[in-house]
């Protein structure tokens, strides 16, 4: 079974702060994704990854930025945290090739006092 | 760009049959897949169109008509197991062509009645 952890499921940070989140996935896929998900929004793509360095805007990168070191690894950055990024963020693996079947984490619920 | 539209929610009684239905507006149309995802847990995949017509699996089927920009998951035999939400989502294109993502719908509700 493919495996897609995140390093926290709940995440209290305030205004200002930096802000890491970590995804790991375990099946050697090669892109990464990072999705928020909103309630009466859906999930919208931040930011993702087709291989190690390499990065590609989404739909809503504005406040975000991220990294790959290792192609396991794939992190969320949020340079200075707003109350606006309160949400439930996801990470998702797939494997080159592959178009449609994402891989989802079990989500960051990332609350910004 | 892209657009995707679902209903919130849906209501249906076990063991009857429901569907949920998405009307898409894209520039450029790559196939239609659906997620479920129960509460707090994560979204996984169901299944997959990129031709018209009927694609079954167990319980549930999705079906897509490419003309009418309109595909919909149908789930039999509704289980109480079923209470979900459900997305559909389009494959959408990023860096000139060069990379691509999905974009979702905002999700149907599906609660399921004894």
């Amino acid at each position: 079974d493919v495996k897609v952890t995140q390093s926290s499921r709940y995440l209290v940070k305030r205004t200002g702060e930096k802000v890491f989140l970590e995804c790991v996935q375990d099946m050697d896929h090669e892109n990464m994704f990072w999705y928020r998900q909103d309630p009466g929004l859906g999930l919208r793509l931040i930011y993702f990854s087709y291989d190690v360095k390499m990065k590609e805007k989404g739909d809503i990168p504005e406040g975000y930025s991220v990294s790959r070191e290792k192609k396991e690894r794939f992190s969320l950055i949020l340079e200075s945290a707003s109350t606006n990024q309160t949400s439930m963020y996801l990470c998702a693996s797939r494997r080159i090739g592959s178009r449609y079947e994402q891989y989802f984490g079990p989500g960051t619920r990332l609350t910004v006092t | 760009g892209q657009s995707l539209e679902q209903p919130s929610e849906v209501t249906a009684v076990e063991g009857a049959i429901v569907q949920i239905n998405c009307t898409y507006q894209t520039s450029g149309f790559y196939g239609l897949s659906w997620y479920q995802q129960h509460d707090g847990g994560a979204p996984t995949f169901l299944s997959y169109n990129g031709l018209d017509g009927l694609e079954e699996t167990g319980r549930f089927s999705s079906f897509l008509s490419r003309s009418d920009s309109y595909g919909y998951l149908l789930l039999q035999e509704l289980q109480m197991k079923d209470s979900a939400s459900y997305f559909c989502a389009v494959r959408s294109l990023y860096s000139g062509g060069g990379a691509d993502g999905l974009t979702f719908g905002k999700g149907t509700h599906l609660i399921i009645q004894p």
